[in-house]
Parts: C-alpha cells; sequence; structure tokens
C-alpha cells in the first residue's frame, strides 16, 4: 500500500527559528511536492523535485526552500520562520508529475 | 497557472440524498481529478478523468467531463455520513509536472 509520511503532525516554532519538515514516500516515485494549506486559499505549491538533487518553485516559493538527497526523501526548509507560515503543511508525490498524487497527512505548523 | 473553481463553497445534505458539485477551469487540460480531505488529514485521490473522456463511474461516484465548457461535476449518490468531508479539483498544467487545486467544496451530510 502507498505510503507518505510526514515527520510531524503538529510543530509549535518560534519566529526566526529555522524549521525542517521532513517527507518520506516508500513507492519509488520519481516526483515529490510541498503545499500549504490556507483557508479560503486552497492547495498553494511551494516546491517541487522531479529527480534526486533537482528542484523546482512553485506558485510561493518565498521564504521557502527545499532538499532532495535521496529519492524517497524530499525536506522542507523555513530558513526563519515568521507567523505568516502559520499553515498546514502538505506533501505529495506522484510517479509522473500531472499524475494522481499520494499526500502525506500533513504537518499544522504554527510559528509564534 | 491555472486554478480550478469548485461550486458551491459548502454543502448540506441529509444522508441518503446525492450530492453534486461542480468544477470549472480556464485553459486545455490533458486530465481532471478529484481528491477528498477529511477534516485536518492529507488528500486521498478519488477519481481521474482524461480530457477525451466524458463520463467515469467508481463506485458511487460518478465524474462528468465537459471540454468545451471547461467543467466537471462530481456527483455522489446515496450519501453517508462518511462522506463529510472536503471535496478539491485538480487540473494538469500543460507543459508542467504539477497539479492546480481548486479551493473545494466542503460537504456536510447529516445522519
Amino acid at each position: 500500500d502507498v505510503k507518505v509520511t510526514q515527520s510531524s503532525r503538529y510543530l509549535v516554532k518560534r519566529t526566526g527559528e529555522k524549521v525542517f519538515l521532513e517527507c518520506v514516500q516508500d513507492m519509488d516515485h520519481e516526483n515529490m511536492f510541498w503545499y500549504r494549506q490556507d483557508p479560503g486559499l486552497g492547495l498553494r505549491l511551494i516546491y517541487f523535485s522531479y529527480d534526486v538533487k533537482m528542484k523546482e518553485k512553485g506558485d510561493i516559493p518565498e521564504g521557502y526552500s527545499v532538499s532532495r538527497e535521496k529519492k524517497e526523501r524530499f525536506s522542507l526548509i523555513l530558513e526563519s520562520a515568521s507567523t505568516n507560515q502559520t499553515s498546514m503543511y502538505l506533501c505529495a508525490s506522484s510517479l509522473l508529475g500531472p499524475d494522481t498524487q499520494y499526500f502525506g497527512p500533513g504537518t499544522r505548523l504554527t510559528v509564534l | 497557472s491555472q486554478q480550478g473553481e469548485e461550486d458551491p463553497q459548502a454543502l448540506s445534505i441529509q444522508e441518503g440524498e446525492n450530492a453534486t458539485m461542480n468544477c470549472s477551469y480556464k485553459t486545455s487540460i490533458n486530465n481532471l481529478q478529484w481528491y477528498r480531505q477529511n477534516s485536518g488529514r492529507g488528500l486521498v485521490h478519488l477519481i481521474l478523468i482524461r480530457s477525451n473522456e466524458r463520463e467515469k463511474h467508481s463506485g458511487r461516484l460518478r465524474v462528468t467531463l465537459d471540454t468545451s465548457k471547461k467543467s466537471s461535476s462530481l456527483l455522489i449518490t446515496a450519501s453517508r455520513a462518511a462522506d463529510t468531508a472536503s471535496y478539491f479539483c485538480a487540473t494538469d498544467d500543460s507543459g508542467y509536472s504539477t497539479l492546480t487545486f481548486g479551493k473545494g467544496t466542503m460537504l456536510l451530510v447529516s445522519p
């Protein structure tokens, strides 16, 4: 069975802290994605990766970076967390880019 | 990037009734997908319909696609309380490896 896991379900951080959100998939998928979800705004794509060490900016990359050192793992990094980054963060993977995406359970991040 | 827009934003029905949600989009697509999200959880893929298909069924789900009107509908028949969730349509962006999600329809099914 397909599985995407995220390192934390809930996370509370302080303004200015460096934050790492980890995502792991066990399906040998090429593509991985990071979204944030906010009320009234839906899902917005932050970054995606179509191969190891490759990354592409999504619609809202500002304030974020990513790392993909291994095929199964895609990390989202908030270099200096700010309160406007309080959100639900969702990771997904797919075999092909526009194909079915499999989502993790999400990390609800609160930045104080 | 284009975005699918779901309609209505919220829908409240009784168990046993049918629920219909609509999605409109702006430019040409290769496929359109529907996802479901239970409160506070990740999204789960429901069904994918390709641009050369007009209708697709999966269990109690029926999806239609009208590419001339750039719209799709998701019908859930004989709804159950467990169908309570948000439903999103997603379209592929021609030439890119990504999906663009709409803002979703919140469905509440009361026992």
